[in-house]
């Protein structure tokens, strides 16, 4: 069985550009996470899909938006970019909270640098 | 205070030592307690689930959770040099609207 696959591995941006990162969940997955790792802070929450609705989103600025495409693969969109957005961004995925467990499972990652 | 604290470490043990991994939290919402292992440079690979207090076995690993003291650990036993990673605890609840909380992760070396 496939598991999360992220695109795309590497991105280099620079600081005001915006960057688009992909993400494919594991097959009957309808749930979608989204996390920063940045040197230094951990895993961040940043957004919640589920069903193609935005259900949750973390303590970071509007310019962090994402969406969910009816067959459950979503999209972070990172406006604006700053000095301080390179991280490894990692994506999970899971069944819908609540109906079996709360395992998510993560993607390889696309580690963002802004220069 | 974070919710969840863990040891950095790192932490460096002879091949087949026992290894002891724990985090301590503070919200007694948490219900469902997860281990990831992460090597460098790639993805968490979640490694053990567990739902309110108890012990799980999973080959070498064994994970345990106290609610009553608000506290967890991943046991795994005859370490080996591919076990070298950094350990990450995670946790949640009803009440986190998907949202996982991470602590810091624990850098372990197992030397052959």
């Amino acid at each position: 069985e496939a598991g999360v696959t992220q695109s795309p591995t590497h991105l280099i941006k620079t600081r005001g550009q915006q960057a688009t990162l992909r993400c494919s969940p594991i097959s009957g997955h309808t749930s979608v996470y989204w996390y920063q790792q940045a040197l230094g802070l951990g895993l961040q929450f940043l957004l919640w899909y589920d069903e193609g609705e935005e259900r949750n989103r973390g303590n970071f600025p509007p310019r962090f938006s994402g969406r969910q495409f009816p067959n459950y693969s979503s999209e972070l969109n990172v406006n604006a970019l700053e000095l301080e957005d390179s991280a490894l961004y990692l994506c999970a995925s899971s069944f819908t909270p609540g109906t079996s467990g709360y395992e998510q499972y993560f993607g390889p990652g696309t580690r963002l640098t802004v220069t | 205070q974070k919710e969840v604290e863990q040891d950095p470490g790192p932490l460096s043990v002879p091949e087949g030592a026992i290894v002891s991994l724990n985090c301590t939290y503070s919200n007694s919402a948490f219900q469902y307690f997860m281990w990831y292992r992460q090597y460098s440079r790639k993805g968490p690979e979640l490694l053990m689930y567990t739902y309110s207090s108890g012990n799980k076995e999973d080959g070498r690993f064994t994970a345990q959770v106290d609610k009553s003291s608000k506290y967890i650990s991943l046991f795994i036993r005859d370490s080996q040099p591919s076990d070298s990673a950094t350990y990450l605890c995670a946790m949640s609840g009803y009440n986190q609207g998907g949202k996982l909380i991470f602590g810091q992760g624990t850098e372990l070396s197992v030397k052959p």
